[in-house]
């Protein structure tokens, strides 16, 4: 049974900083990773998917990789801004998801 | 992509009482998910609706409690029934968009049971 966790649960930055969130998920035979934002009472924005063929995908600021090997995903946020605030999820698999527990992400300015 | 509606957005239910979601997507899907997100948690997948079939539930969820229609390839609704504090949740509606892999979710619909 797939078990997907998120380190660190919660993270503080200020304006302008670089930062890594990590995803990890137990079976390494995982078809998609994908990851989500959201925010504060509402639902699930899809950031970016890596396929499993895929090594990495970027979007904009954010980058997110994956290494199935290692069974780890990370999301590269670039320049973060107060605007990024939000709780940062990672769910594997193909249609039906397994999710992580999330990242509670405060960019302050 | 996919544009996912969800109705209600939010409500306040009395105990014992039941209701219905809506999930409308813009675009003709053969599955839809619903999941369910407790406070402080992560999402639960429900089950999985296909249209022309009975609903497939994941370990820990039954048809009676959470029964879901799915009329046509845009539209499905789970009932929560018997409502207790305890369901008291954020449940979304999912679907795989046209083009690609991605996952796309509605705004979800925030159920305070009182």
């Amino acid at each position: 049974k797939q078990e997907v966790t998120q380190i660190p649960a919660a993270l503080s930055v200020p304006e302008g900083e670089n930062l890594v969130l990590n995803c990890s998920f137990t079976d390494s035979a995982i078809y998609n990773l994908q990851w989500f934002r959201q925010d504060p009472g509402k639902g699930l924005t899809s950031l970016l998917l890596i396929q499993s063929s895929q090594r990495e995908q970027t979007s904009g600021r954010l980058n997110a990789s994956l290494d199935k090997s290692s069974g780890r995903s990370t999301l590269y946020i670039a320049a973060s801004q107060p605007g990024d605030s939000a709780t940062y999820l990672c769910a594997a698999g193909f249609q039906k998801l397994v999710f992580g527990t999330g990242t509670r992400l405060l960019v302050s300015p | 992509s996919a544009v996912i509606s969800q109705k209600p957005s939010r409500d306040i239910c009395q105990r014992g009482t039941s209701l219905t979601i809506q999930c409308q997507v813009d675009s003709q899907v053969t599955m839809m998910f619903w999941y369910r997100q407790q406070p402080g948690q992560s999402l639960t997948l429900i089950a999985t609706a296909n249209q022309g079939s009975e609903a497939t539930y994941e370990s820990g969820f039954v048809i009676d409690k959470f029964p879901i229609s799915r009329p046509n390839l845009t539209f499905s609704t789970l009932t929560v029934s018997n409502m207790s504090p305890e369901d008291s949740s954020i449940y979304l509606c999912s679907v795989e968009g046209t083009v690609g892999n991605t996952i796309y979710f509605g705004e979800g619909s925030w159920l305070t049971v009182v």
